[in-house]
């Protein structure tokens, strides 16, 4: 079955460090891999997104990720963390299920920054 | 300016009633979406919709209904049925073809008293 696990559920990084969500998926065919960040109490952005090609991707806001097809993976980085970076990150995967578009979302990592 | 607009904001119900939430776009999206979040739980599927006078249930139906009248507008309403309906609702939309990204408009918070 399709899957994404993120195994973090809570990260603190203190501003100006470097940061790595992880995130692994389950899928059988090419998968279509999303980042996006959550505020509290308000809706999903998208950070950034993989298809195809290049397997290092650049988001919005500094952000990056890299595909790693032999480890399942898809980690979000950044080199140097901003007290606005704290909000909560979803890994999702894209999958046609049925004919329609289904997104899986991973349970989320929630990130503190300390000043 | 486009995007996807949900109403209200907070909504508070006593049990037994049944309650409508908004979601609107201009996205000119075939698709939307509802999911339920709950703490540490990610997102969870409710219903989705392809066209207009179509839709299907997605992982966790029970206790909700939709209609899809219109290409911009999919309400969700929580019936008494749902068991544990509070939670923070999340509209979103995406073009039909394709695996392709969603929007995500910046959801309702029900709580039942």
């Amino acid at each position: 079955a399709q899957s994404v696990t993120q195994p973090d559920i809570h990260i603190t990084v203190s501003e100006g460090a470097s940061l790595e969500l992880r995130c692994n998926y389950s899928y059988g065919a090419t998968p279509y891999l999303f980042w996006y960040v959550q505020s509290p109490g308000q809706g999903l952005q998208l950070l950034l997104k993989y298809f195809s090609g290049d397997t290092l991707v650049q988001g919005i806001k500094g952000f990056e990720a890299e595909f790693k097809r032999s480890q399942s993976s898809f980690n979000l980085r950044k080199p140097s963390v901003h007290w606005s970076d704290a909000a909560e990150y979803f890994c999702a995967v894209a999958i046609l299920s049925g004919g329609y578009n289904k997104l899986i979302f991973g349970a989320g990592t929630r990130l503190a920054v300390h000043p | 300016d486009g995007g996807i607009t949900q109403s209200p904001k907070y909504l508070f119900r006593k049990e037994g009633q049944n309650v409508t939430l908004s979601c609107e776009q201009n996205l000119n999206h075939d698709a939307m979406y509802w999911y339920r979040q709950d703490p540490g739980q990610g997102l969870r599927l409710i219903y989705y919709s392809q066209i207009v006078n179509d839709f299907q249930k997605g992982d966790i139906a029970e206790g909700y209904s939709v209609s899809r009248e219109k290409k911009e507008s999919f309400p969700l309403t929580v019936t008494s049925a749902q068991k544990n309906p509070t939670a923070f609702y999340l509209c979103a939309s995406s073009m039909t073809s394709g695996r392709n990204e969603q929007f995500f408009g910046p959801g309702t918070r029900l709580t039942v008293l």
